[in-house]
This record gives C-alpha cells, structure tokens and sequence, in this order.
C-alpha cells in the first residue's frame, strides 16, 4: 500500500458549490497532516495543517480520521481561484523523516 | 526574507553532460529536501538531508547526488544527464520534524 493516495481527479465543480476530497494514509504513526496547494507548474503552498481536532480556514475546513487513516479537506461556495492541484502529506513519527506526497487531486471550478 | 532560493530557474543540457542545481535557505532550517515533478504527475522524494553532513536516499535517488557541508546549501548534483531526468525540481526546507516545508521555486531542467 502507497504511503499516501488520493483520488487524481479531476474534480469538475460549479463555482459556488462544495467539494470536498479525501486523501489516505498507510503509516499510523504519522503525527501531522497538511494540505498544500500547487498551481501548474508553480512550488506547492501550504493550505492548512490538520490538527486532530479538525481545523477551519474561512471557506475551508480540514479534518482527521485517526481510526480510518484519512485525512479531508471541505472547501465552501467554490471560487473559480480555486482551481488548483490540492496534495496531501504526512509525517512519520519513526526516524526516516522523508515526506511522502500523494499524487494529488484535481480541482477545476467550472464558472 | 528569501527562503529558499534555486538556481538556475531554466536549463537545457545535452545527453551526458553534467550540472549542479543549486539550494539555499536563509531560514536556519535543519531538514532539507529536493523532489522532482514530471508532467502531470506528483512529486517524488529523490534525496533529503536532516542536517549537515547528513545525507540519506528518497524514493528516486538513481542518477543523482547530493552534499550538505553547511546548514545552508543542499545542492543536487546529476552527473551523466539522460532524456529521463526531464522534469521540474523542486527544493524543500523545513525546521524540524512535524513541521510545515517551505519551497523554492523550482529549476525546470530539460535533456536533449
């Protein structure tokens, strides 16, 4: 099983509407989560972190399944700005401190 | 600030020719990364480092180097260029484990 997956997508979405995206996790040790955000071609940027109580960001919220190995990201009332590649990674508690990222996700907003 | 900074931004090299791509971070971070990120596809570990003098093997180390004799500088080192390592680098740093990266802007690197 791969480190971290997620759903390549892509997701076509109304502006306006709600998506919302999974991404998986194999390492139950891993402590922390984020969420970046990666436009063609340009350097991912941190989008949020996942805290285990879940965590809002204005139109976006994140959120942490320990007991399913999940992590999800909830982005409201859609924004065409929002169309982007969204990447997941954990961190591993044990003593290789590689970052793993999933091949990401997809985002079009349609207008 | 300038965070991490990469050079050079573009490059073209000839099958077999050799270049060091450059990394710099004025952050005083420990953890140093450099991935690569083909067309379309996610990003791909090839060598990380946790602090100086220590260097250790990504999910694609194959055809490449790399050193850390200071905190600062993680340059990548590609000795015999193959069409292969076609792709966009990307240079990553962060302070300690459980922490967020901070990227450069990339080095989009062509063979031909």
């Amino acid at each position: 099983r791969k480190e971290v997956e997620q759903d390549p997508g892509p997701f076509n979405v109304p502006e306006g509407a709600t998506v919302a995206f999974n991404c998986t996790y194999s390492n139950s040790a891993s402590q922390s989560f984020f969420w970046y955000r990666q436009d063609c071609r340009k350097e991912p940027k941190l989008l949020m972190s996942v805290y285990s109580s879940g965590n809002e960001d204005g139109r976006f919220t994140a959120q942490l399944n320990r007991a399913s190995q999940y992590i999800s990201l909830l982005i409201r009332d859609s924004k065409l700005s929002d169309s982007a590649t969204y990447l997941c990674v954990g961190d591993s508690m044990n003593r290789d401190d590689k970052i793993i990222f999933g091949k990401g996700t997809r985002l079009h907003i349609l207008p | 600030n300038a965070g991490v900074t990469q050079t050079p931004k573009f490059r073209i090299l000839k099958i077999g020719q050799s270049m060091t791509l450059q990394c710099t971070q004025d952050m005083n971070h420990n953890y140093m990364y450099w991935y690569r990120q083909d067309p379309g596809m996610g990003l791909k570990l090839i060598y990380y480092s946790v602090g100086a003098g220590i260097t250790d093997k990504g999910e694609v180390p194959n055809g490449y180097n790399v050193s850390r004799s200071t905190t600062e500088d993680f340059p990548l080192r590609l000795e015999l260029a193959a069409p292969s390592q076609t792709s966009v680098y990307f240079c990553a740093s962060r302070p300690r484990s459980n922490e967020k990266l901070f990227f450069g802007s990339g080095t989009q690197l062509s063979v031909l």
